[in-house]
């Protein structure tokens, strides 16, 4: 069965660090995905990785996918308070193309 | 704006009532998927149409239906509520029905049970 795990669940940042989101997933997945969502609000797309050693780039995210190791990483450089928000990964089920979701990263940048 | 709508926005009802969420997709898409997210169970899918055909179960309840009219507007209807079912009940769409593109989520109702 198709696990996703995020961490951390919970990250408070200074503006202008470097940090890095993980997620991990249990089984085989065609392509991930990385959405946003503000407190209250709706969930924003970001990024959809589709193949190993995937990278793409958005501003100050960069979401990267290791196929091998079941791993997709959300970086965030040089934070700015507009990036505050919580971060969701999920996961394709290639049996029935459900999203598998992650438990989301609370993301903090302090000015 | 992802360009899915839902109504209501808000919702507060009592125990044992039913109410009907309603959704219509982006211009162009013809799957629309419902979604319920909650403090305790984070983000769960629950069921997909495509083209007025359920497509996809997840984890929904069996007081729990939902259908997608020929205009593709969908509706999710619950039923004999109970405190547990308050949640942000999300609406997505997406063009296709394999999942395998990105889904664009509506704005969201939110529903308490008192």
């Amino acid at each position: 069965e198709l696990k996703v795990e995020q961490n951390p669940l919970f990250l408070s940042m200074q503006e202008g660090k470097n940090y890095t989101i993980y997620c991990n997933y249990s089984t085989t997945s065609d392509r991930l995905y990385w959405y946003r969502q503000d407190p209250g609000k709706s969930l924003e797309s970001l990024f959809v990785l589709l193949s190993n050693g995937a990278v793409k780039q958005e501003g100050r995210l960069m979401a990267s996918l290791d196929t091998k190791a079941r791993l997709s990483t959300l970086h965030i450089t040089a934070a700015v308070h507009d990036l505050s928000a919580t971060y969701f990964c999920a996961a394709l089920r290639p049996s029935n193309y459900q999203l598998i979701w992650g438990a989301g990263t609370k993301l903090i940048i302090k000015p | 704006d992802s360009g899915v709508t839902q109504t209501p926005k808000h919702l507060i009802t009592a125990t044992g009532q039913r109410v009907t969420l309603r959704c219509s997709p982006r211009s162009g898409d013809l799957s629309v998927y419902w979604y319920q997210q909650s403090l305790d169970q984070g983000l769960q899918f629950l069921i997909q149409y495509y083209n007025g055909e359920e497509r996809a179960k997840g984890n929904i309840l069996e007081r729990f239906s939902a259908q997608q009219f020929p205009d593709l507007h969908s509706e999710l209807n619950l039923s004999s509520l109970e405190l547990g079912d308050s949640a942000l009940y999300f609406c997505a769409s997406s063009v296709n029905p394999s999942g395998q593109e990105t889904q664009y989520f509506g704005p969201g109702t939110r529903l308490l049970v008192l």
